[in-house]
């Protein structure tokens, strides 16, 4: 079955660091890919998300890149702020429907 | 964009009572609403798929006579967790997907169940 990894956090960063959340999925077929973010006390908002092979995706200094030969489609930024502070999760869907399988999620906390 | 609320927030009820928590869809149609529970420091499981008009499809290992559904309109779905206990206690959450051709789906800020 459809399965997302990602590393396991939580992620502390000074402000203006540079930010990598690794995640790589097991799927059949082509399946399109999204991270959504849960900011304290909120309901899963969607980052970016990307559909196919190469594709970019990006949002509010975000970026992920759909890797298929490496299965991967890991999130980028390349300062982030104290508001980003959050939880992250990478997630996938297949099959033409609309089911999401989703990683562990992960805690970044971002410091002055 | 599209929003979706539940109700309530949070709960707190005494072991075997039945809690109902609703999921809404506010600014648009959802003939599918999707639950999915989430344990602390631990992923989204779905627990099922609310069908408007139809019975819901439940994901292997969730009861269904546990955990009840109901899409009784176009814009709302219930979940009733019956007879309730201390390991139900979880954050309870609820989505809809929208119309794009991309699978976005629209989440609800949850629901934080506790059974004591």
């Amino acid at each position: 079955g459809d399965s997302v990894t990602q590393m396991e956090g939580p992620v502390t960063l000074s402000e203006e660091a540079f930010l990598t959340i690794n995640c790589t999925y097991t799927a059949t077929g082509y399946p399109s890919l999204f991270w959504y973010v849960q900011y304290p006390g909120e309901g899963l908002q969607l980052l970016l998300k990307a559909t196919k092979a190469d594709d970019k995706g990006s949002n509010k200094g975000f970026e992920a890149t759909y890797r298929k030969e490496t299965t991967s489609f890991h999130l980028e930024k390349g300062s982030v702020q104290v508001s980003d502070s959050a939880v992250y999760f990478c997630a996938l869907s297949s099959g033409g429907g609309n089911k999401l399988t989703f990683g562990t999620g992960t805690q970044l906390k971002v410091e002055l | 964009g599209a929003v979706v609320s539940q109700h309530p927030s949070r709960v707190i009820c005494k072991s075997g009572t039945s809690v109902k928590i609703e999921c809404r869809s506010l600014d648009f149609q959802a003939t599918t609403m999707f639950w999915y529970r989430q344990f602390p420091k631990k992923s989204l499981m779905l627990m099922a798929t609310s069908n408007e008009g139809s019975k819901a499809t439940y994901e292997q290992g969730v009861e269904k006579d546990k955990f009840l559904i109901n899409h009784a309109s176009l814009t709302l779905s219930t979940l009733t967790v019956t007879s309730a206990h201390p390991e139900d206690s979880s954050f309870y959450i609820c989505s809809a997907p929208g119309h794009g051709s991309y699978n976005e789906q629209f989440f609800g800020p949850g629901t934080r169940l506790t059974v004591l």
